[in-house]
């Protein structure tokens, strides 16, 4: 079956400008993730949508970031403003409810010129 | 706050088994372990989950400590396509750390 779906895989924008990127999770997954990597680095968490649930936030890095998941499903994450420290590869994953494993997508790598 | 502490490297040789460790010191009685690893410019893959008791699956084995603060994923054979980055979370915090980098020797 189709896995995590993210889209595009490579973005190249320049300073100032707001990008979206786009998450496709697995059919019936209710939870969602994002997750940041900087290079050479660990995963940093993002937000976190459960069903109808109010998001999870707290991992949002300022207010430039914002997330939004639409029917349950489809995820977009916006960067608004990007800076050149908003270059790194933003993951998202899926899972059918939050104790259960995360399945990923390969990520979209986000460079800022 | 449920944060894993893991060593930042480990070697192996190919089949010979790896024993990586994580500590969880504060991981709260309800919150599951889950390891993960991450192969160069993919994303990372699940390895196995528990809560209390040892787990096997085709991957690994997951040995977790009584008291829980700490776990072992254990993979019998080590191969060539076992050299990644394995990073152990809780399930209630998210928080990955730098994970461990497995280098496994011909």
């Amino acid at each position: 079956g189709a896995g995590v779906s993210q889209s595009p895989s490579n973005k190249v924008t320049e300073k100032g400008k707001d990008v979206e990127l786009r998450c496709d999770p697995i059919s019936g997954h209710t939870a969602l993730y994002w997750y940041r990597q900087s290079l050479g680095q660990g995963l940093e968490f993002l937000i976190y949508f459960q069903g109808n649930s109010a998001p999870d936030k707290s991992g949002l890095p300022s207010d430039r970031f914002s997330a939004e998941r639409t029917g349950g499903s489809v995820s977009t994450l916006t960067i608004q403003r990007t800076q050149q420290e908003d270059s790194a590869v933003y993951l998202c994953a899926s899972s059918l409810i939050r104790d259960q494993p995360q399945h990923f997508g390969d990520g979209t790598r986000l460079s800022i010129l | 706050d449920a944060k894993t502490t893991q060593p930042n490297s480990m070697e192996s040789n190919e089949e010979e088994p790896v024993h990586l460790p994580c500590n969880h010191s504060t991981i709260s009685g309800t919150d599951y372990i889950h390891w993960y690893r991450q192969l160069p410019s993919q994303g990372p893959e699940y390895v196995i989950h528990g809560l209390t008791s040892n787990v096997n699956n085709r991957m690994a084995s997951l040995a977790i400590a009584e008291d829980r603060k700490s776990s072992t994923l254990i993979l019998h054979r080590a191969t060539l396509r076992d050299a990644a980055v394995y990073y152990c979370i809780s399930s209630e915090k998210l928080v990955f750390g730098k994970g461990t980098k497995l280098t496994v020797n011909p």
